[in-house]
């Protein structure tokens, strides 16, 4: 089955910083990569996707990469803001189940 | 439409007894997926249905959970006799099955096991 891992599991950013979390896979099948945003005591809420025919999406602040020949995905935030504080998790799916990494923790220092 | 909605939303009980969470998926979603959140290990997958069917239950922990889905707008977890390492954040997910399709979650439910 498919193992997504994710870096780093913890990070903190200056306000205004960018940050960079970054997640592997090992399912070459897996072509869909969301990105969900989950504040304490909230549902994980998707922010960003990318499917495998695109190498780069952005939306505002938040961009994905995505290299599927090295199986490797990023998720950018540029001028980070405290309410950008929050656990980001990166996830795989070859149209079935969906395959989440283990989560990074950001803090956005005011 | 409300999205997923999941009920009780906290639920606190004594180690031994039944308890039951229910899931009630966005209209028109036929992927089902339950999911439990803890501290230690992370967002994990208890099983998933796909058109009503459990397609993968590898997730579940022992024969003391069990899941149902009895039609299309409808799905129980249930957990029976509990323990406290029950105690956790369990997460109903629903979505239209297919690649690319955005996974929608529910509220939750926090249970507490004493």
């Amino acid at each position: 089955g498919e193992n997504v891992e994710q870096h780093p599991s913890t990070l903190s950013v200056q306000e205004g910083d960018s940050a960079v979390i970054k997640c592997t896979y090992s399912d070459s099948a897996s072509n869909y990569f969301p990105w969900y945003k989950q504040e304490l005591g909230k549902r994980p809420q998707l922010i960003i996707d990318i499917r495998s025919n695109v190498g780069e999406k952005k939306d505002q602040r938040i961009a994905v990469t995505l290299n599927k020949t090295a199986k490797h995905f990023s998720l950018h935030i540029t001028e980070t803001q405290p309410e950008d504080s929050a656990v980001y998790f990166c996830a795989t799916n070859t149209g079935n189940q969906f395959y989440f990494g283990t989560g990074t923790s950001l803090t956005v220092i005011p | 439409d409300a999205g997923v909605i999941q009920s009780p939303r906290h639920e606190v009980t004594e180690m031994g007894q039944e308890v039951t969470l229910r899931c009630k998926p966005i209209s028109g979603h036929n992927s089902l997926f339950w999911y439990r959140q803890t501290m230690m290990r992370g967002l994990e997958l208890l099983i998933y249905f796909n058109n009503n069917v459990p397609i993968d239950d590898s997730g579940m922990p022992e024969d003391r959970f069990s899941a149902k889905m009895p039609n299309a707008s409808f799905s129980t977890l249930k957990i029976q006799p509990s323990e406290p390492r029950d105690s956790a954040v369990y997460f109903c997910a629903s979505t239209l099955w297919g690649v690319g399709n955005e996974q929608f979650f529910g509220p939750g439910t926090r249970l507490t096991v004493l």
